[in-house]
């Protein structure tokens, strides 16, 4: 079965540095691949989604992912943290040919120190 | 625009008791709708998807249900909860013009004491 791998539960950075969050999945088909962040208290909120085409995906809050199908892999990257950035980050997939639903990972919290 | 509704925002409920969580979805026709739990540490686990009305799939047997009595409506009840029936419940709703997209509520925060 399908899954997907958030190494780092959490991940503490400075503000102004380069924001790092890994995501590895498990299927030899490449998925459909997304990042979602979630504030306290609220809903995920979309960031970015790689379905075909160019493998460098750029997102809202000035954030990408890069899709490297060699190491199964969809890391979220941001060059310069922000305060604003602190909040908890999931990667989910969902397998092509399949009725659609989206398998996540556990999560990791992003925490930014000033 | 498309808006997705859930209430209440907060709950505490005793042990034993019943629930009843609302969705409800505006804007979009005959969505594919999703229940998930959200526990500490545990991620987001799919409880139930609908592709449309009276169309339930559970993905985890456990002592909760869900109903779809309209096309934009998805209700998650139980007739007595548990106390591991406590985290943050999610409705997310998604079409074929979302691209596989799942669009999420404000969460239910529901406490079981």
């Amino acid at each position: 079965a399908q899954s997907v791998t958030q190494l780092g539960s959490h991940v503490s950075v400075s503000e102004g540095a380069l924001v790092l969050l890994r995501c590895n999945y498990s299927s030899s088909v490449p998925p459909y691949l997304f990042w979602y962040v979630q504030y306290p208290n609220q809903g995920l909120q979309l960031l970015l989604k790689y379905t075909t085409g160019a493998t460098l995906v750029k997102g809202i809050n000035g954030f990408e992912a890069e899709f490297k199908k060699s190491e199964t892999s969809f890391h979220l990257t941001k060059p310069s943290a922000h305060m604003s950035d602190a909040a908890e980050y999931f990667c989910a997939v969902s397998e092509r040919g399949s009725q659609g639903n989206l398998i996540f990972g556990k999560g990791t919290k992003l925490s930014v120190k000033p | 625009s498309q808006t997705i509704h859930q209430w209440p925002a907060t709950l505490v409920q005793p042990v034993g008791s019943p629930l009843s969580l609302e969705c409800t979805v505006e804007g979009t026709s005959n969505p594919n709708l999703y229940w998930y739990r959200q526990a500490a540490g545990r991620g987001l686990q799919l409880l139930f998807y609908s592709v449309g009305i009276g169309q339930i799939s559970s993905e985890v047997p456990q002592n909760l249900s869900a109903s779809r009595p309209q096309d934009r409506q998805f209700i998650l009840s139980s007739k007595k909860l548990l106390l591991s029936d406590s985290g943050f419940y999610l409705c997310a709703w998604a079409n074929g013009a979302s691209g596989r997209i799942q669009f999420f509520g404000p969460g239910t925060r529901l406490t079981v004491l």
